[in-house]
């Protein structure tokens, strides 16, 4: 079965520009998160989506937005890039009907704002 | 304020031995906790994860501990071995205050096992 799938795996943007990235959830699974990894930290909590509603939102700024379609799948947009925002951004999925399952996550998307 | 720490950037342990890696956190609402393993160029993948009702659970060669009154949780990989190295992400969630899916990671610990 494939896993949760991100594209694309690298990006070169530069400041003021704007990024969609985009994940496909694992076949089945309804709930997508979007966590941000910066070098040297764990990943940190930007979205949460289930049936194309936001669920919960991280401490990130206004310029982070994300959708979900019904398909399941999943973007997340940027605007206003910054240099700071340069990191790999890892998309998850779940299985919502078994309570105990953990999230899985894609490779991500390693992004570079120069 | 880091509320999951991973005070260990990096261990390193011989082929065969234990590995132990631990992790503090500091929300005392947090009730499921969560082990990942990540691989340079790859997504996190998950290891094993323990609820707080429980103080241990196995998985063939992982176990988790956790001590729910030291807030410390920790990771035991008996026999270690060269494919295990990777770096490690200690991650905690408030699963029954509805955020089952808003993780907490740590900074993680680079685990290198010698051959």
């Amino acid at each position: 079965d494939a896993g949760v799938t991100q594209s694309p795996t690298h990006l070169i943007k530069t400041r003021g520009q704007h990024v969609t990235l985009r994940c496909s959830p694992i076949s089945g699974h309804k709930s997508v998160s979007w966590y941000q990894q910066v070098l040297g930290q764990g990943p940190q909590f930007i979205f949460q989506y289930y049936e194309k509603e936001e669920r919960g939102r991280g401490n990130f700024p206004d310029r982070f937005s994300a959708r979900q379609f019904p398909n399941y799948s999943s973007e997340l947009n940027v605007n206003a890039l910054l240099l700071g925002d340069s990191a790999l951004y890892l998309c998850a999925s779940v299985d919502s009907q078994d309570y105990n399952s953990p999230l899985h996550f894609g490779n991500g998307t390693r992004l570079t704002v120069t | 304020d880091q509320q999951v720490k991973q005070n260990s950037p990096s261990l390193s342990v011989q082929e065969g031995r234990i590995s132990i890696l631990n992790c503090d956190y500091t929300n005392s609402m947090f009730d499921y906790f969560l082990w990942y393993k990540k691989y340079p160029a790859e997504g996190p993948t998950f290891l094993i994860s323990i609820s707080s009702i429980k103080d241990k659970n196995e998985d063939g060669r992982f176990t988790v501990f956790l001590n729910k009154s030291a807030k410390h949780l920790s990771l035991h990989i008996v026999p270690s071995q060269p494919g295990d190295s990777a770096v490690y992400f200690c991650a905690a969630s408030w699963r029954s205050g509805g955020s089952n899916y808003k993780l907490t990671f740590g900074k993680g610990t680079l685990l290198t096992v010698n051959p």
